[in-house]
């Protein structure tokens, strides 16, 4: 049984440039969910996708931010024109909506620096 | 709007000792409460949650949770703690019509002293 994996782990990369992180949900899991926790502080919601839909999105999720999960299983997120603020550790989770109660397993997260 | 409280950034205890890690929530309708830990370079892992009926909530390493409506609490404790306890603790809380967006407090990190 294979939980939340994310990849990268870690991505530095220079103000300005693109990155993009991918989230692989625990198979069948049918919600999927993007979080960001910088330093001494829980993590902030960011967006949320039921299969292929994306039903929701945070005011922390700017237009640099988008969020894809083209065929309702992986997700990616992509940050263009990155800046110094966005230094934090992107989380993913993903559940499976039974009955109006999930339970969300998160992934180890992905660190992103920005210099 | 929906916000999460927990006044102790940092928690030291001896090993073998009960700990009490203290969260707040407000809301202006009913609640789903969580607890979720996180250990070093690892994700969050659900402890224990509450969404109806008994107060007293038990989850996982001995560790349980008690619903206090009045006060607006949910409490974390375990009688006897261990050093493999040593983590980030985060208490969240969701709406029942909003299930999917929880929201978490800022964390206390708990140190077991040997």
């Amino acid at each position: 049984d294979t939980g939340v994996s994310q990849d990268p782990r870690h991505k530095i990369t220079k103000r300005g440039q693109n990155v993009t992180f991918r989230c692989d949900p625990i198979s069948e899991h049918n919600r999927l969910y993007w979080y960001r926790q910088t330093l001494g502080q829980g993590p902030e919601f960011l967006t949320y996708f039921q299969n292929e839909a994306q039903l929701e999105k945070s005011r922390l999720l700017s237009d640099r931010f988008s969020a894809e999960r083209p065929k309702g299983s992986f997700s990616t997120l992509e940050i263009q024109r990155t800046e110094q603020g966005d230094s934090a550790m992107y989380l993913c989770a993903s559940s499976l909506l039974l009955a109006g109660t999930d339970t969300q397993y998160f992934g180890p997260g992905t660190r992103l620096t920005v210099l | 709007a929906q916000s999460v409280t927990q006044l102790d950034s940092q928690v030291p205890v001896f090993e073998e000792a009960p700990v009490e890690l203290r969260c707040n929530y407000s809301s202006s309708v009913s609640v789903y409460l969580f607890w979720y830990v996180q250990y070093p370079n690892q994700g969050l892992q659900l402890l224990l949650k509450y969404l109806s009926g008994s107060t007293l909530v038990k989850g996982i390493n001995g560790f349980e949770a008690e619903f206090n409506k009045s006060q607006t609490s949910f409490h974390l404790r375990k009688p006897s703690v261990h050093i493999s306890d040593t983590a980030e603790y985060f208490c969240a809380v969701s709406e029942p019509t909003s299930y999917d967006k929880v929201i978490f407090g800022p964390g206390t990190s708990l140190s077991v002293i040997p």
